[in-house]
């Protein structure tokens, strides 16, 4: 069974700081990685998906890289904003399902002003 | 709509009631998931549906949970005799056709609390 592990469980940084979010799992076998942004008591957005043959994904200040043989993904934020405080979770497409994505219990990152 | 809607927002109930969660997809959509999630933790996948069928229910906890799409667009999850342990937030998503590359968009989910 997939599992899918996120670390640290919560994280604070001041303002300005970069920072990066680790999530690992246990299938290599995966279709795709996905990372989401969850507000307090919202739905998810989607940030990042990378294919299982990319290895890295960008969204302005946002990096998301992909290591299949190792098992990991980490989502790097740059100059990081009090805005950017939220749940951040990772999600893998995989696991013998080409459509079931398995979550991480998410990292609670607080971007202190 | 520009994305995928979900109502009520909110639902509290009694112990023993009958609920019913609805999802509206992204237009043209033709995948359909639904997750519950418990608080502190990630998402769980319940049901996928492709078109009208549920291609895979292999998440629904037990028998008192029920989901449907009749037409291939709205689907309607359905907890009958709720228990305080089905309180979580339910989230559904859809995607263009279920296809591995897809990225799957969510609604802004359900937050049910059974009293």
């Amino acid at each position: 069974k997939q599992e899918v592990t996120q670390i640290p469980a919560a994280l604070s940084v001041p303002e300005g700081e970069n920072l990066v979010l680790n999530c690992s799992f246990t299938d290599s076998a995966i279709y795709n990685l996905q990372w989401f942004r969850q507000d307090p008591g919202k739905g998810l957005t989607s940030l990042l998906l990378i294919q299982s043959s990319q290895r890295e994904q960008t969204s302005g200040r946002l990096n998301a890289s992909l290591d299949k043989s190792s098992g990991r993904s980490t989502l790097y934020i740059a100059a990081s904003q009090p805005g950017d405080s939220a749940t951040y979770l990772c999600a893998d497409r995989g696991g013998g399902s080409n459509y079931k994505l398995t979550f991480g219990k998410g990292t609670l990152l607080t971007v202190n002003p | 709509g520009a994305g995928v809607s979900q109502t009520p927002s909110n639902k509290v109930t009694e112990k023993g009631k009958y609920v019913e969660l609805r999802c509206d997809p992204i237009s043209g959509h033709t995948a359909l998931y639904w997750y519950r999630q418990s608080l502190g933790q990630g998402p769980e996948f319940l049901i996928y549906f492709q078109g009208t069928g549920a291609a895979d229910d292999s998440g629904l906890p037990n028998d008192r949970f029920f989901a449907v799409r009749p037409e291939g667009s709205v689907s309607t999850l359905k907890i009958q005799r709720t228990e305080r342990g089905d309180s979580a937030m339910y989230l559904c998503a859809s995607s263009l056709a279920g296809g591995p590359q897809e990225t799957q968009y969510f609604g802004p989910g359900t937050r049910l609390l059974v009293l």
